[in-house]
């Protein structure tokens, strides 16, 4: 099974200021016969289902708002909210669809400082 | 309106079972993957289940296999997990999720969840 890590478990960040969340699994997903990285990202508000923000690791689902991005290859992959909103409040969760189990990271909250 | 709403769930004793469903609405059913995707209370995400568009391949998390069965129903956009031999493990509010069409792995649609407690 590939094992998802996420780092840090939490961060609060200022209105406007960047966040940055880190995922890490342990293998490699990245097909080679597509260089595609198998690798997703969502965002869970409390009471609510997740929400599919990125998929192949860096394109973002329809309408996502431009300051989520994702980057990364291989192992290691980042979800970078480029200037924090309020409504961004929320636990980010990285995906793999490398093999299955399909797996997910614990997740990372993200509050506002 | 792309829609996908959970039935279902509940308290049932350890041993018991129970049955999920899903009814899907807004989009061609019978063309995509399905999941069920389950989170304990407080806890992470977990992947369940998938089946194949027309029914021919499934596949499972090791921790349900043998005890839980996903199916669908294509005629009524449907999608169902048939739960036994329920575990306390297994309370969790379950997630029906459409499978990425394009990518084939991610969960781009989401249900509201239906809590499934197993509890004496």
């Amino acid at each position: 099974d590939i094992v998802m890590t996420q780092s840090p478990d939490s961060l609060a960040v200022s209105l406007g200021e960047r966040a940055t969340i880190n995922c890490k699994s342990s293998q490699s997903v990245l097909y080679s016969s597509n260089n595609n990285n198998y690798l997703a990202w969502y965002q869970q508000k409390p009471g609510q289902p997740p929400k599919l923000l990125i998929y192949w690791a860096s394109t973002r689902a329809s309408g996502v708002p431009d300051r989520f991005s994702g980057s990364g290859s291989g192992t290691d992959f980042t979800l970078t909210i480029s200037s924090l909103q309020a409504e961004d409040v929320a636990v980010y969760y990285c995906q793999q669809y490398y093999s299955t189990p399909l797996t997910f990271g614990p997740g990372t909250k993200v509050d506002i400082k | 309106e792309v829609q996908l709403v959970e039935s279902g769930g509940g308290l049932v004793q350890p041993g018991g079972s129970l049955r999920l469903s899903c009814a899907a609405s807004g989009f061609s059913f019978s063309n995509y993957w399905m999941s069920w995707v389950r989170q304990a209370p407080g806890k992470g995400l977990e992947w369940v289940a998938d089946i194949k568009q027309d029914g021919s391949a499934t596949r499972y998390v090791d921790s349900v296999k043998g005890r839980f069965t996903i199916s669908r129903d294509n005629a009524k956009n449907s999608l169902h997990l048939q739960m036994n031999s329920l575990r306390a493990e297994d309370t969790a509010v379950y997630y029906c999720a459409r499978m990425d069409g394009a990518t084939g792995g991610d969960f781009d649609i989401w249900g509201q969840g239906t809590m499934v407690t197993v509890s004496s």
